[in-house]
């Protein structure tokens, strides 16, 4: 089944001890991105990735770090995590050409 | 970067047109539109892309003036399982996915 994953699903923390969410699509896409979602401010764009090796700052990056060793791989990691960062946060690809971004099903994160 | 403006909310009823417009002002040359649909508790989903004039597929329709500067989302026929955030995204053609900006998002709610 064509998908992305999202591990975990939902995690309680405290503030300063870092932390990775990791993404996995099984698509071969080529652009891969990540997402935050707060009440009263829709999506915002983190980072997103082109290809392996190829990343770049989306609207709020600050806080965040995003590697792409694999194409079928983007993991999130919060270096120094603060209480701000508690939030949904979702992967998506998609291939190169197309508008469908296919989303993972989110990553419910608390910072203490 | 193109920010867009939606309606916060809307209500409907069961069988209705909808019709749910974007504006976006500031849409540069190389920008597409595009709408997603996100359910609660889950990652948003695509719904259609356009460039200009009409564009048309199996659950929506997509009316773009000449002067790009607004869209209107239209769902003919709703129905209870259409309620949800909708999404319109002002950004690069298919795979760019670079600096795309969600926006807040309408939520459509349908009514028996």
């Amino acid at each position: 089944e064509a998908q992305v994953t999202q591990n975990p699903r939902y995690l309680i923390t405290v503030t300063g001890k870092k932390l990775t969410v990791t993404c996995s699509q099984n698509m071969n896409h080529e652009y891969m991105s990540w997402y935050r979602q707060d009440p009263g401010l829709g999506l915002r764009q983190i980072y997103y990735s082109m290809n392996v090796e190829v990343t770049d700052k989306g609207d709020v990056p600050e806080g965040y770090k995003v590697s792409r060793k694999e194409k079928r791989n983007f993991p999130l990691i919060l270096e120094s995590p603060s209480p701000n960062q508690t939030s949904l946060y979702f992967c998506a690809s998609n291939p190169t050409g197309s508008p469908e971004q296919y989303f993972g099903p989110g990553t419910r994160l608390t910072v203490t | 970067l193109a920010k867009t403006t939606q309606p916060i909310s809307m209500d409907s009823y069961e069988g209705q047109e909808v019709n749910i417009t974007c504006s976006h002002n500031n849409i540069a040359t190389n920008d597409y539109i595009t709408w997603y649909q996100q359910f609660p508790s889950q990652g948003p989903r695509f719904i259609i892309q356009g460039y200009k004039t009409k564009v048309t597929n199996e659950v929506a329709s997509l009316f773009i003036p000449a002067d790009r500067k607004s869209s209107t989302l239209s769902l003919p026929r709703v129905s209870l399982s259409d309620t949800a955030v909708y999404y319109c995204l002002v950004g690069g053609r298919g795979g760019s996915q670079g600096n795309l900006i969600f926006g807040k998002g309408t939520k459509l709610s349908v009514k028996p």
